[in-house]
């Protein structure tokens, strides 16, 4: 398509569930990024991917986080046994190279209940 | 280490000009950039500047970089109530091998009618 697709865009959890957040990148985009922002505050980095290199996994907050990329498209993001703080709008965007930045998704907006 | 601060609020009136500044820590920045993101949406890339470079100007919006300050800013000529968004720097840096991209708090600016 023609920009980065992340589904859903809104989603509601019980606490202690499983969530999978989805990222469609741009065509041809080789680097993929997640971000969290909870509410009022900054971007905080989770992970990347770029192209078949191992992932940049530094800012997964525990290890009740994962990432993967399939075919270095499609990523999903997991959380398992969700928590309340985990509530926040998760960002993925895609990169193509440095001069032209990212594109960002639209969200996916988490409420842990 | 690694480390992009912003001023987190910033006032204006309409038609006044806005300027929004960063600070950032890695001199081994290879690209700056400015996002805008504006209320429920993602991040929208406004502009960019190489790190040689200390001045770009599109449109109404102007870039200063100066690198032996670290320090950029985004100036906005003849502000509108359509510029009111949280507005985040950006900037890319070389590590392992790969670009990472470290972002600012963000700066939420709002112009008064």
């Amino acid at each position: 398509g023609a920009g980065v697709s992340q589904s859903p865009s809104n989603k509601v959890t019980e606490k202690g569930k499983d969530v999978e957040l989805r990222c469609d990148p741009i065509s041809g985009h080789t680097a993929l990024y997640w971000y969290r922002q909870s509410l009022g505050q900054g971007l905080e980095f989770l992970i990347y991917f770029q192209g078949n290199s191992a992932p940049d996994k530094s800012g997964l907050p525990s290890d009740r986080f994962s990432a993967e990329r399939t075919g270095g498209s499609v990523s999903t993001l997991t959380i398992q046994r969700t928590q309340q703080e985990d509530s926040a709008v998760y960002l993925c965007a895609s990169s193509l190279n440095q001069e032209h930045g990212y594109t960002f998704g639209s969200g996916t907006r988490l409420t842990v209940v | 280490g690694e480390d992009v601060e912003q001023s987190l609020f910033l006032s204006v009136r309409e038609g006044d000009s806005s300027v929004i500044n960063c600070t950032y820590t890695d001199s081994s920045s290879t690209y700056l950039y400015w996002y805008k993101q504006e209320p429920g949406a993602g991040l929208q890339l406004l502009t960019y500047i190489f790190s040689n470079m200390d001045m770009k100007q599109d449109q109404r919006l102007t870039v200063l970089l100066n690198k032996k300050d670290k320090h950029l800013s985004l100036r906005i000529a003849d502000t509108q109530t359509g510029d009111s968004a949280i507005y985040f720097c950006a900037e890319s840096i070389l590590g392992s091998g790969t670009y990472k991209y470290i972002f600012g708090t963000g700066t939420r600016l709002k112009v008064l009618a």
